[in-house]
């Protein structure tokens, strides 16, 4: 199983970009890396995967190092509402989630 | 399209009596998975299942808890005799196959162990 080393917290402005970065240097080839945020008293909700490319969504983005060792999720102006647990997946078979870190997005 | 749906929410069980946890997927997802959180405490897998298959069960405690997803009708997952160490959320995950497709959450199940 790949194991992945996130911060445990980060702090963030509003209207500020933030960049969340995951570790997974144990990745195999052809796993996605998924990227999950967990609101206060709500189920995680999906955010984006990808495998090699980078990849954008209407949530964020997703920079993939280019030996797949690592990953960086992108909120581009972050908000109140972005106040999170981010968890970062290597996909496999059992999706496994890690600590997350935790983001505080001040006013 | 209904996303997962979960019940109930909120489920108060005395010690030693049974929960029963109800998980219905996404339409046209076959793959469930169990996770469980502890008050301040992160998701921890308990099992995933496959149409009438548990695929990998080795989150799941060995004593008192059991998960099924039968061909038809939602998935369960059953703990007996419930303590009070037992008391957390528990969600339910679904995807339409393994690895490359996101997983689509419930909103969970409040277990509360008196």
């Amino acid at each position: 199983d790949a194991k992945t080393t996130q911060p445990n917290s980060m702090e963030s402005n509003e209207e500020e970009p933030v960049h969340l970065p995951c570790n997974h240097s144990t990745i195999s080839g052809t796993d996605y890396i998924h990227w999950y945020r967990q609101l206060p008293s709500q189920g995680p909700e999906y955010v984006i995967h990808g495998l090699t490319s980078n990849v954008n969504n209407r949530m964020a983005s997703l920079a993939i190092a280019e030996d797949r060792k690592s990953s960086t999720l992108i909120l581009h102006r972050a908000t109140l509402r972005d106040a999170a647990v981010y968890y970062c997946i290597p996909g496999g078979n059992d999706m496994r989630f890690g600590a997350g870190t935790r983001l505080t997005v001040k006013p | 399209n209904a996303g997962v749906m979960q019940n109930p929410r909120h489920l108060v069980r005395r010690r030693g009596q049974e929960a029963r946890l109800r998980c219905s997927p996404m339409k046209g997802h076959s793959h469930v998975y169990w996770y469980r959180q502890l008050p301040e405490e992160g998701l921890k897998f308990m099992v995933y299942l496959q149409k009438e298959n548990i695929i990998d069960e080795s989150g799941m405690p060995k004593e008192r808890f059991s998960a099924e997803f039968p061909k038809e009708g939602p998935s369960i997952l059953r703990i007996q005799q419930v303590v009070r160490g037992d008391s957390a959320a528990y969600f339910c995950a679904s995807s339409p196959g393994r690895d490359k497709t996101p997983l689509h959450f419930g909103n969970g199940t409040r277990l509360t162990v008196t």
